[in-house]
């Protein structure tokens, strides 16, 4: 069992639509990081968010950290073909000095 | 900074062989993290370091997988007798511990183990 759940596991679409991928446990972090993996890679560190309720956006990317600090959500407005990838949440318990990983979303945008 | 270096990037052994990989953190980072990946699995810690001591190796598979941090700029994990089912993508990571919570991990490129 995970402590962190992704989902979708699989998603693909076209380029130009826009799309949102969640990361739920039943535990609270202290804080959750999302990462982004590409072929032959290491996972690439986009966003940690740390306050219940925070949302940050990067560019086309928006994340926001649940109210509770259970779960987190990550938007892509308008995706590219660049965007392609693995995607993997992290979260770091109260007091934890590692962080959990989600099993990941793998997400293909078409041309 | 040239990032988390690991090495080699892609080995191929022989069942029975012992494996070595190799990584050196970003300097000034005071944790290190041995991560394996596969597609049934995906990311999965197998042990960590602060400040140079093992913390937790409850994920190390079994008796066959052994890491040390001999000093701030290296770490080795070693797999003795390799098997198949150890192939996989290892990957090592580190970031800095501060006092006001965990920082981003900075991965490495991994290596790609094949056992046959």
């Amino acid at each position: 069992t995970q402590l962190l759940e992704q989902s979708p596991q699989f998603l693909s679409i076209q380029e130009g639509e826009n799309l949102t991928v969640y990361c739920n446990s039943s535990s609270v972090f202290s804080s959750l990081q999302w990462y982004r993996q590409e072929p032959g890679e290491g996972p690439v560190l986009l966003v940690t968010v740390v306050t219940g309720g925070e949302v940050k956006k990067l560019k086309r990317l928006t994340f926001q950290f649940g109210d509770a600090r259970k779960d987190s959500s990550l938007h892509i407005t308008a995706a590219q073909p660049g965007d392609t990838g693995l995607y993997l949440c992290a979260g770091a318990l109260q007091g934890a000095q590692k962080l959990v990983f989600g099993q990941g979303t793998r997400l293909t945008i078409n041309p | 900074d040239a990032g988390v270096i690991q090495s080699p990037r892609h080995e191929v052994t022989e069942m029975g062989q012992e494996v070595t990989l190799r990584c050196k953190p970003i300097s000034g980072h005071n944790s290190l993290f041995w991560y394996r990946q596969t597609m049934m699995r995906g990311l999965e810690l197998l042990i960590y370091f602060n400040n140079n001591v093992p913390i937790d190796d409850s994920g190390m598979p079994e008796d066959r997988f052994s890491a040390k941090m001999p000093n701030a700029s290296f770490s080795t994990l070693k797999i003795q007798p390799s098997e198949p089912r150890d192939s996989a993508v290892y990957f090592c990571a580190s970031s800095f511990d501060g006092s006001d919570g965990l920082y981003g991990y900075t991965f490495g490129s991994g290596t790609r183990l094949t056992v046959v």
